[in-house]
């Protein structure tokens, strides 16, 4: 089954740590993205990428990194700079053709203490 | 610049009555819009997009929308509400001509009552 598959479901980490989030598609996919989510305050876009080797920062990208060295995979790295990193995070891919919707992962929960 | 509003922070509806879920929109120039359902502790999963044509969609699990220019909206609706239809609905939107980047709102809570 092709999909988007994100690791881990739940991540625990001290303050000052960097965390680095997976997110692998199967579906080959050209786009992905990564999102936070926030109760109340719907997603937020953190990063996303186009094409491999080249990526945008989106509204929030402060504090977080990412790379894409392959299409398949687009891994999100939180970093100490990262001011209230607890959060849900959803990654995200989109066949590059006009009006395709988003396919979703079943996200991340970051907790940091 | 492109937004999207969602009037209501939750919807409560009896199982087996009608159910709307409220979007407003602005954009420049053609609208692609789009609805989304999220369950808890998942990714949200689309559930029908209007690129252009008939203003009435139909999509997954029964849900329509109605898209009305004028009124710029996008109402999410279904005839016969279940309780499995519970989950966190979220509307979105870009410009046919602009950026792959969609403007996601802050989500409708549904909540239906046995």
């Amino acid at each position: 089954d092709g999909g988007i598959t994100q690791s881990p479901k739940y991540l625990f980490r001290k303050e000052g740590q960097n965390v680095t989030l997976s997110c692998e598609q199967n579906l080959n996919h050209d786009a992905m993205y990564w999102y936070r989510q926030d109760p109340g305050q719907g997603l937020r876009l953190i990063y996303y990428s186009q094409i491999v080797n080249d990526f945008q920062k989106g509204d929030i990208a402060e504090g977080y990194s990412v790379s894409r060295e392959k299409k398949e995979s687009f891994p999100l790295t939180v970093t100490s700079a990262q001011k209230n990193p607890t959060a849900f995070y959803l990654c995200a891919s989109r066949l590059d053709r006009g009006n395709s919707p988003l396919h979703f992962g079943n996200g991340t929960r970051l907790t940091v203490t | 610049a492109q937004s999207v509003a969602q009037p209501e922070d939750q919807v409560n509806v009896a199982e087996g009555n009608p159910l709307t879920v409220k979007c407003t929109y602005s954009v420049s120039g053609n609208p692609y819009l789009f609805w989304y359902v999220q369950y808890p502790n998942r990714g949200l999963q689309f559930l029908l997009k209007y690129i252009t044509g008939d203003n009435l969609v139909k999509g997954s699990y029964g849900f329509e929308a109605e898209f009305n220019k004028s009124q710029t909206s996008f109402h999410l609706k279904k005839p016969s509400a279940l309780v499995s239809d519970s989950a966190l609905y979220f509307c979105a939107v870009r410009a046919s001509g602009g950026s792959y980047i969609p403007t996601f709102g802050r989500g409708t809570s549904l909540i239906v009552h046995p």
